[in-house]
């Protein structure tokens, strides 16, 4: 259980198109989800966190107007990059977190379970 | 300032050795600490968690400590093969609130 998919797994785009990645949790109901981009050889850089029916709350520096986020489901959220260029080029990365059942283990821990990435090349 | 450091940055040991990975953290009150692996352009899997009562707990060939008083956490990994090959991140969750606290983990290559 606990599955989290991206779609698409990867895409090339031409800059100043926009660019959707969705996220979906496919066996768990997920209040919230995070999004993540990372850079070659870098760690995960957190760029928001968005929780079901709410707007997104944007880490420092990352552009709210450029990153849309919508959560509109407790089972899907989407990424879109707005007007895309090449600095936009990274791995972007989604996680979900299970809503709080009470004694199950994954609620316990509060895990938070990784999308497989999503690579973004901006030509 | 809640920092999560790893060392070291980058390893290469021979296929079928043992390794130690080192995780430091100021987050503070802590809540639980968990190790990642992520492959090569795919996202993290969850290795191990612990919380901050916890001092050991394995995996298969993945063992991983916390001394919560020191603030420091290791991943063993025993014998290791080539499929072990990836990164490893260290994430500490604090007591309260939503962050979650990276390092900027350690690429491991596994050579034959």
């Amino acid at each position: 259980g606990a599955v989290v998919s991206q779609h698409p797994s990867w895409v090339i785009c031409k800059s100043g198109t926009s660019v959707k990645i969705e996220c979906r949790s496919l066996d768990f109901q997920a209040t919230t989800m995070f999004w993540y981009r990372q850079f070659p050889k870098q760690s995960l850089m957190l760029m928001a966190t968005s929780n079901e029916g709410s707007k997104a709350t944007y880490e420092q520096g990352v552009e709210k107007d450029k990153f849309l986020i919508n959560h509109a489901s407790l089972t899907l959220s989407t990424l879109t990059v707005t007007s895309a260029h090449p600095e936009d080029s990274s791995f972007y990365i989604c996680s979900a977190r299970d809503r709080d059942q009470g004694s199950g283990t994954s609620s316990f821990y509060n895990e938070q379970f990784f999308g497989p990435g999503t690579r973004l090349t901006v030509l | 300032k809640n920092q999560v450091e790893q060392s070291p940055q980058s390893l290469i040991i021979l296929e079928g050795k043992n390794c130690t990975l080192q995780c430091n953290y100021t987050v503070s009150p802590f809540s639980n600490l968990r190790w990642y692996k992520q492959d090569t352009g795919r996202g993290p899997v969850s290795l191990t968690i612990m919380t901050f009562s916890e001092n050991t707990k394995s995996n298969g060939r993945y063992t991983a400590t916390l001394d919560a008083d020191t603030k420091q956490s290791s991943l063993h990994i025993t014998a290791s093969q080539l499929s072990d090959s990836a990164s490893y991140i260290c994430v500490v969750r604090p007591f309260t609130g939503n962050q979650f606290y990276f390092g900027t983990g350690t690429s491991l290559t596994v050579i034959p």
